[in-house]
């Protein structure tokens, strides 16, 4: 089971980024996303497709249509500088895959 | 403060064992899902195995089927993977995550690094 998104994302500060994910069981299974910075653990910035945790900013949100979804950041600063990996489960929901990760550069 | 604490890394030559230990706090440990992921050097996230807190449920990537073991111990808050006959592509920093759902990982450890090497 696999998970696709870009390699990179490259935004200027204040303005939106838009990181993409497809994969074949993501119209039936929730889409996840996370911020991982340069020597850190990563950190849930959405789950179930859409919803956002506490703590996180609002500026973070999530998106789906058919096989893709999306991670929009409005508003990008400088510490959103990260790599951002989705997650989802396949048709049995009893594995579970990571996509390859899009490093979101800030120029 | 909840807080996930791995433990039990190291270097292990090819073919050996390891356990690792995750210890949580803050939360209370039922009803939940345990995870370990891991990060190889350079690379990506990838699940490796999980387990109800209930111990009901366990799954496992295929590639780690038959050599890895995830338990846990609800007394004392922790979660447990045993690891035997390693290979290198086994290298990586391993993560704890907890999750509401089998497939969520709401919180993460620090990790502990795992060196499989001659």
């Amino acid at each position: 089971y696999e998970l696709t998104q870009p390699p990179s994302v490259s935004v200027s500060p204040g303005q939106t980024a838009r990181i993409t994910c497809s994969g074949d069981t993501l119209p039936k299974q929730y889409a996840f996303w996370y911020q991982q910075k340069p020597g850190q653990a990563p950190v849930l910035v959405i789950y179930k497709d859409t919803e956002r945790p506490s703590g996180i900013p609002e500026r973070f949100s999530g998106s789906s249509s058919g096989t893709t979804v999306t991670l929009t950041i409005s508003g990008v600063q400088a510490e959103d500088e990260a790599d951002y990996y989705c997650q989802s489960a396949d048709s049995s929901g009893t594995y579970w895959a990571f996509g390859g990760g899009t490093k979101l550069s800030v120029l | 403060e909840v807080q996930l604490v791995e433990s039990g890394g190291g270097l292990v030559q090819p073919g050996g064992s390891l356990r690792l230990s995750c210890a949580a706090s803050g939360f209370t440990f039922t009803k939940l899902w345990m995870s370990w992921v891991r990060q190889a050097p350079g690379k990506g996230l990838a699940w490796v195995a999980n387990i109800k807190q209930d111990g009901s449920e366990k799954y496992y990537v295929d590639s780690v089927k038959g050599r890895f073991t995830i338990s846990g111990d609800n007394a004392k808050n922790s979660v447990f993977l045993q690891m035997n006959s390693l290979r290198a592509e086994d290298t990586a920093v391993y993560y704890c995550t907890m999750g509401m759902e089998a497939g969520s990982f709401d919180m993460w450890g620090q990790g502990t690094m795992v060196t499989v090497s001659s």
